[in-house]
């Protein structure tokens, strides 16, 4: 079954303690990409990669940070995390970005105290 | 400004009826436009694609339609379901540029008996 699986899920955290969530895909895409989620703004673009050690920034990039080392795997890095790093956080694939649909994983609950 | 709008940005609709969700772009030139559904706390699946040179688009009971020149798509729920009641989203994608894609805020349906 084609899937975007993140992890935690769930997740309450302090400011400033580093953490990892993890995104992983079976479908040998070579896009993907980290959104954020708010009330009343819509899903925003964190960073984004066209492939392997190919990464790029999207609408919302800081304090984040992303690596690609493999095609499967895109973790999204908050190094010192903030109250206002407070969000829903959704991975997302594809195999290029041109008409292909986009895969979302099921979502990342965050919360930053 | 944004450059993806949707209204009405909420809508309750009775069980069994037909409703149309509109969404207007600035986004110019464009490659794609999509619609997603997105269940409360669940990941955006999506509904359709529909490149530039393409007018309607249907999966299932959902039809979306979309004019080039005035920049406008819009999406039609026929004889509405329970499980219709989620968030549908616009996504458009730019014809050149940084594989971003623009996002509406979209457009939350409540379907009741």
């Amino acid at each position: 079954e084609a899937q975007v699986t993140q992890n935690p899920r769930y997740l309450i955290t302090v400011t400033g303690k580093k953490l990892t969530v993890t995104c992983s895909q079976n479908m040998n895409h070579e896009y993907m990409s980290w959104y954020r989620q708010d009330p009343g703004l819509g899903l925003r673009q964190i960073y984004y990669s066209m492939n392997v050690e190919v990464t790029d920034k999207g609408d919302v990039p800081e304090g984040y940070k992303v690596s690609r080392k493999e095609k499967r795997n895109f973790p999204l890095i908050l190094e010192s995390p903030s109250p206002n790093q407070t969000s829903l956080y959704f991975c997302a694939s594809s195999s290029g970005i041109s008409g292909n649909t986009i895969y979302f994983g099921e979502g990342s609950w965050l919360t930053v105290v | 400004k944004n450059q993806v709008e949707q209204s009405p940005q909420s809508l309750i609709i009775l069980e069994g009826k037909n409703c149309t969700l509109q969404c207007n772009y600035t986004v110019s030139p464009f490659s794609n436009l999509r619609w997603y559904k997105q269940d409360t706390g669940r990941g955006p699946v999506s509904l359709t694609i529909m490149t530039f040179s393409e007018n309607t688009k249907s999966n299932g009971r959902y039809t979306a339609t979309l004019d080039a020149d005035t920049k406008q798509s819009s999406l039609h729920i026929t004889a509405s379901q329970l499980s219709d009641s989620a968030s549908y989203i616009c996504v458009v994608r730019p014809y050149y540029g940084n594989n971003r894609l623009a996002f509406g805020k979209g457009n939350q349906v409540v379907v009741i008996p």
